[in-house]
C-alpha cells in the first residue's frame, strides 16, 4: 500500500465548476498536509496546507482534512482553464519526513 | 524573492558515468532535500539533509551519494550511471525551525542516460 495514493486522473471539469481531488494516507502520525500544483514542465509550487481536523478556505481553495478517516481533499470553486496542472498532496510527520503522492492531473475545459 | 536553483534543467549522460547535480538555495534553509518524479510515481525521496555535513536516507538511496559542504549547496552524486536512473530530479529546501514549513522547490533536472 502506498503512503500517500491519490486518483491520478486526469479529471475534467467544465469551467466554473467545482473540482474536487482527494487524497488518503496510511500513517496515523502524520500531522501535516500540504497540496501543491505542479504546471506541466514545471516545479511544484504550494498552495494550501492544513493541520487541523476540518475546513481551511484561501480564495477559491479549500482543503479538508479528515484524520479518523486519514483522508485530505482540496476543492476548487470556480475552476478556470489556468487551474488545469497535475495536484500533488504531501503528508509529513515533521519537516524531515514528508511522503507525496503520484498527484492527479486536473484539466479545466472551456 | 525566494530561490531554488538547479545547476542544469537537460542532461545527458552514459551508462557508467558519474554524474553531479548541484542545487543552491538563497533563503538559509536548513533542511534540502533530492527527489525524483517518475510518471505514476510521483515525487520519491532520494536523501535529505538536515545541517551541513548531515545527511539522511529517503526512500530510493540506492545508486546515489550526496554531499553537502556548505549550507546553501546540496550535491547529487549518481556514481556509475544506469539507465534505469533517467528521470526528472527535483531539489528542495525548507526551514527546520518549530512547525512545518513549506517545501521550496528547484526547477528541476531532466536527465537522460543512454
Amino acid at each position: 500500500q502506498k503512503e500517500v495514493e491519490q486518483n491520478s486522473g486526469p479529471l475534467s471539469v467544465p469551467e466554473g465548476a467545482i473540482a474536487s481531488l482527494n487524497c488518503t494516507y496510511s500513517d496515523r502520525g502524520s500531522q501535516s498536509f500540504f497540496w501543491y500544483r505542479q504546471y506541466s514542465g514545471k516545479s511544484p509550487e504550494l498552495i494550501m496546507f492544513i493541520y487541523s481536523n476540518g475546513d481551511k478556505e484561501d480564495g477559491r481553495f479549500t482543503a479538508q482534512l479528515n484524520k479518523a478517516s486519514q483522508y485530505v481533499s482540496l476543492l476548487i470553486r470556480d475552476s478556470q482553464p489556468s487551474d488545469s496542472a497535475t495536484y500533488l498532496c504531501a503528508v509529513g510527520r515533521n519537516n524531515n519526513d514528508m511522503r507525496f503522492g503520484a498527484g492527479t492531473r486536473l484539466t479545466v475545459k472551456p | 524573492d525566494v530561490k531554488v536553483t538547479q545547476s542544469s534543467r537537460y542532461l545527458v549522460k552514459r551508462t557508467g558515468e558519474k554524474v553531479f547535480l548541484e542545487c543552491v538555495q538563497d533563503m538559509d534553509h536548513e533542511n534540502m532535500f533530492w527527489y525524483r518524479q517518475d510518471p505514476g510515481l510521483g515525487l520519491r525521496l532520494i536523501y535529505f539533509s538536515y545541517d551541513v555535513k548531515m545527511k539522511e536516507k529517503g526512500d530510493i538511496p540506492e545508486g546515489y551519494s550526496v554531499s553537502r559542504e556548505k549550507k546553501e549547496r546540496f550535491s547529487l552524486i549518481l556514481e556509475s550511471a544506469s539507465t534505469n536512473q533517467t528521470s526528472m530530479y527535483l531539489c528542495a529546501s525548507s526551514w527546520r525551525g518549530q512547525g512545518f514549513s513549506e517545501q521550496y522547490f528547484g526547477p528541476g533536472t531532466r536527465l537522460t542516460v543512454t
